[in-house]
């Protein structure tokens, strides 16, 4: 299984301050994306980078990708209290996307 | 905000029953999935369909079965609803033929709990 694993579990920090996910996966992967959900609803795609690309920006967030060790990274700068929500990586092989179990972050004002 | 819509979006019966799970998409996405997610967990899939009449079954054995006659609708079914059903089902669709073809949209999901 290529299935994306994530630490920590569970993240709370204070508002202001930076948020640094991790995900690990097992196999090859054509790309690897992020996503967020907040509670009891559907996710919401944050960012992809392509297996050739080292690290990628979207506002806030920053992606990187270190293939030769099988990882990923997701910070978000300057969290506010509504980043709080738990955040998934999905690594995509051939054909499907299989999402880690995800970190839950919590930003307190 | 995605075009996805999902109902109900809560659902509370009895074991035995019959139930449909709706999904729908105005994007005229080809790629339509259905996910499972226990509170706290990831999701897992376990149906998804490339098109009409195209269905899979994804990685997660499950009883529900599913249908693609329409490409904008994309129901879940359980003949026989269990209290081991009990769950949040996430539908989602993304478009092969566009620049940003990996991406899913997901619904607002359904959360299922059954007596």
């Amino acid at each position: 299984s290529q299935q994306g694993e994530e630490d920590p579990q569970a993240l709370s920090i204070q508002e202001g301050e930076n948020a640094t996910m991790n995900c690990s996966y097992k196999t090859s992967i054509n790309n690897l994306q992020w996503y967020r959900q907040n509670s009891g609803r559907g996710l919401v795609h944050l960012i992809l980078i392509r297996s050739n690309e080292r690290e990628k920006h979207s506002g806030r967030l920053r992606v990187t990708l270190d293939t030769s060790k099988k990882s990923s990274s997701l910070l978000i700068t300057a969290s506010r209290a509504a980043d709080t929500a738990s955040y998934f990586c999905a690594t995509q092989g051939a054909q499907k996307l299989v999402f880690g179990q995800g970190t839950r972050l919590t930003i307190n004002p | 905000e995605a075009d996805i819509y999902q109902t109900p979006r809560y659902l509370v019966i009895g074991t035995g029953k019959k139930i449909t799970l709706e999904c729908s998409q105005t994007m005229g996405h080809d790629k339509m999935y259905w996910y499972q997610q226990d509170p706290g967990m990831e999701l897992h899939l376990i149906h998804y369909s490339y098109g009409v009449n195209s269905t899979e079954k994804g990685d997660l054995s499950s009883e529900s079965t599913v249908s693609r006659i329409r490409t904008e609708h994309f129901p879940l079914t359980l003949e026989s609803a269990r209290p081991s059903h009990t769950s949040q089902y996430l539908c989602a669709s993304s478009d092969p033929w566009r620049e940003r073809h990996n991406e899913q949209f997901f619904g607002p999901g359904t959360r299922l709990t059954v007596l």
